[in-house]
């Protein structure tokens, strides 16, 4: 089956201790993206990579990092979180390519809090 | 830029009451536009799409769209909810970028109540 996996689903942690979402995709997407969502404000963008090894900032960088070191897997990582990443998280995948007709497949979202 | 605005943060509804909410949207070139669903405690769900064919486009569960060039609007209707639409509603404008990849943004959402 065609997804996107997120790993862990639901995690609760504690400030500045380091953290790792992990998102893997089996569509052989050029594309992912890392979204957050919290309430009234829909959802944002952390970062985006275009393909292996390509990564860019989206609208709201601060705080995060990425790696693309093989097309599937778009891990998501949190030096030193803090409380006002407490969001939920989604991975997105998509073929990219030149076109802006591609449809995104979401991850199922990873509920984090930071306590 | 692009943007999106959704219009209503809360739409109520009668069940068997037609569905109607409302997007508008501003990009630099010809978007590609998206409805997607978030059901309670689950992921985004792709409802329907536009990519510069039928202005009219139908989606899953009786949904449908109409992008409006003039009216830089792409509002999501449905003829009768069911108790099973209750959700939230995200209208998605997707442009491209310099690199030739496209990029999303979401509009704030809309949750839909639907009511017996």
């Amino acid at each position: 089956e065609a997804q996107v996996t997120q790993n862990p689903r639901y995690l609760i942690t504690v400030t500045g201790k380091k953290l790792t979402v992990t998102c893997s995709q089996n569509m052989n997407h050029e594309y992912m993206s890392w979204y957050r969502q919290d309430p009234g404000l829909g959802l944002r963008q952390i970062y985006y990579s275009m393909n292996v090894e390509v990564t860019d900032k989206g609208d709201v960088p601060e705080g995060y990092k990425v790696s693309r070191k093989e097309k599937r897997n778009f891990p998501l990582i949190l030096e030193s979180p803090s409380p006002n990443q407490t969001s939920l998280y989604f991975c997105a995948s998509s073929l990219g390519g030149t076109g802006s007709n591609y449809g995104y497949t979401f991850g199922s979202g990873t509920r984090l809090t930071v306590v | 830029a692009q943007s999106v605005t959704q219009l209503d943060s809360h739409v109520s509804v009668s069940e068997g009451t037609p569905v109607l909410l409302r997007c508008n949207y501003s990009s630099s070139y010809s978007p590609s536009l998206f409805w997607y669903v978030q059901h309670p405690n689950k992921g985004l769900q792709l409802l329907l799409k536009y990519t510069s064919a039928a202005t009219l486009v139908k989606g899953i569960n009786g949904f449908e769209a109409e992008f409006k060039k003039s009216e830089t609007s792409f509002h999501l209707t449905k003829p009768s909810a069911h108790m099973s639409d209750a959700a939230e509603y995200f209208c998605v404008v997707s442009d491209r970028m310099n690199s030739g990849y496209s990029t999303l943004t979401f509009g704030k959402g809309t949750m839909l109540l639907v009511s017996p």
